[in-house]
């Protein structure tokens, strides 16, 4: 079955404990991305990568990484924690069209994130 | 500087008629659109997309219609059914052929009363 898939789907920690949260998919995609949701704000993007190695900067990248050193995981760590960014993220990918048209992004289920 | 806009928070319809679903964009250099539909507890996922060439697309009861000159986008769902009760996401892209970066706007909740 194609899908993405983020661990945890929902955690609680405390101000500047260093968290990960794993995103995987199985559809060979090249794109991938991060987005966060928050009430009232519909959804922001964090960071994104275009192939391995290759990652940029989204509309909201402050107090996050990333890495893409295979295909398949994009890995979304904050080092650092703050209560603000206490939300609701998703992890998406897509693959390239034959014609290099954008194809719609695959989302996961949404990884709840409470920093305390 | 909010770029793709859905004014209406909410909508409810009745079982059976039309919804329609509004978005407005700012940026003139967006050139394709979709729309995402998302269930509680679950990501968004895919419903339907339109190019900026074309003026219409249409998906079983789901229709965007398209129109450049006002920089608006709507969804029509016909008929309304309860399962289509969810949170409806526009987004849009520019840049052409390879542009993956996604623009949301903040979602319309729509609710169809059975």
């Amino acid at each position: 079955e194609a899908q993405v898939t983020q661990n945890p789907r929902y955690l609680i920690t405390v101000t500047g404990k260093k968290l990960t949260v794993t995103c995987s998919q199985n559809m060979n995609h090249e794109y991938m991305s991060w987005y966060r949701q928050d009430p009232g704000l519909g959804l922001r993007q964090i960071y994104y990568s275009m192939n391995v190695e290759v990652t940029d900067k989204g509309d909201v990248p402050e107090g996050y990484k990333v890495s893409r050193k295979e295909k398949r995981n994009f890995p979304l760590i904050l080092e650092s924690p703050s209560p603000n960014q206490t939300s609701l993220y998703f992890c998406a990918s897509s693959r390239r069209g034959l014609t290099g048209s954008n194809q719609p992004q695959h989302f996961g289920d949404g990884t709840r994130l409470s920093i305390l | 500087d909010q770029q793709v806009k859905q004014n209406s928070p909410s909508l409810s319809v009745q079982e059976g008629r039309i919804s329609i679903l509004n978005c407005d964009y700012t940026n003139s250099m967006f050139d394709y659109f979709l729309w995402y539909k998302k269930y509680p507890a679950e990501g968004p996922t895919f419903l339907i997309s339109i190019s900026s060439i074309k003026d219409k697309n249409e998906d079983g009861r789901f229709t965007v219609f398209l129109n450049k000159s006002a920089k608006h986008l709507s969804l029509h769902i016909v008929p309304s059914q309860p399962g289509d009760s969810a949170v409806y996401f526009c987004a849009a892209s520019a840049g052409g052929a390879g542009s993956y970066q996604l623009t949301f706007g903040k979602g319309t909740k729509l609710s169809v009363i059975p």
